[in-house]
């Protein structure tokens, strides 16, 4: 069982709030991801690290923002919330070690709604 | 084209039944294929990972790559109401994994 860690699980929330969803691991892996994910349809990655004060945007584009202060910890803050960000999030982790063959682990999500 | 295509289903079975899940991908760099398990309202779980061509057996679950065509598949046997989720392929990138859409499969008991 993976030690990834999202909280809220879920999330009710107004237009214009700020919001964190919050991700932890603690398997000491070097690579985060955050993708988004809408009911039945396909995993989108939005950010991704390679390790401390390292940041990426992923493939689809997003106006949510990351931080990668501490190895074990990947924040995600979207600044004002819009229905446009409904949808749910999922963090993920992954080792540097070559022979890992870049095995992702999955949190369990974080639903959003945005009224 | 997306780099991994999947057909999304939904696919029902009865309980019992041999049931085939298939990606075709589109790029021959980097060799690695996954599949994953996703549970509703939950995060995606590893089930199998397999490198280049061939089949892999761990369990009821057998995946099999075939690099000619760009084929890559999975098997159940024996199919369970438990295995009924969505069946996420995934082929190891540059940098990242690239995902296939998944495909959502109900086992009727």
């Amino acid at each position: 069982e993976a030690d990834i860690y999202q909280t809220p699980r879920y999330l009710v929330i107004g237009t214009g709030k700020k919001i964190t969803l919050e991700c932890s691991q603690t398997m000491g892996h070097d690579k985060m991801y955050w993708y988004q994910q809408d009911p039945g349809m396909e995993l989108h990655l939005i950010h991704y690290s390679y390790g401390v004060n390292s940041t990426e945007k992923g493939d689809l584009s997003s106006e949510s923002t990351v931080s990668r202060i501490r190895t074990e910890h990947f924040p995600l803050t979207l600044e004002s919330a819009r229905p446009s960000h409904t949808s749910q999030y999922l963090c993920a982790s992954s080792t540097n070690r070559v022979l890992a063959k870049n095995i992702q682990y999955f949190g369990a999500g974080t639903r959003l709604s945005v009224l | 084209q997306k780099e991994v295509e999947q057909d999304p289903g939904p696919l029902s079975v009865p309980e019992g039944a041999i049931v085939s899940l298939n990606c075709t991908y589109s790029n021959s760099a980097f060799q690695y294929f996954m599949w994953y398990r996703q549970y509703s309202r939950k995060g995606p779980e590893l089930l199998m990972y397999t490198y280049s061509s061939g089949n892999k057996e761990d369990g009821r679950f057998t995946a099999q790559v075939d690099k000619s065509s760009k084929y890559i598949s999975l098997f159940i046997r024996d199919s369970q109401p438990s295995d009924s989720a969505t069946y996420l392929c995934a082929k190891q990138g540059a940098q990242k994994l690239v995902f296939g859409q998944g495909t959502r499969l109900t086992i009727n008991p």
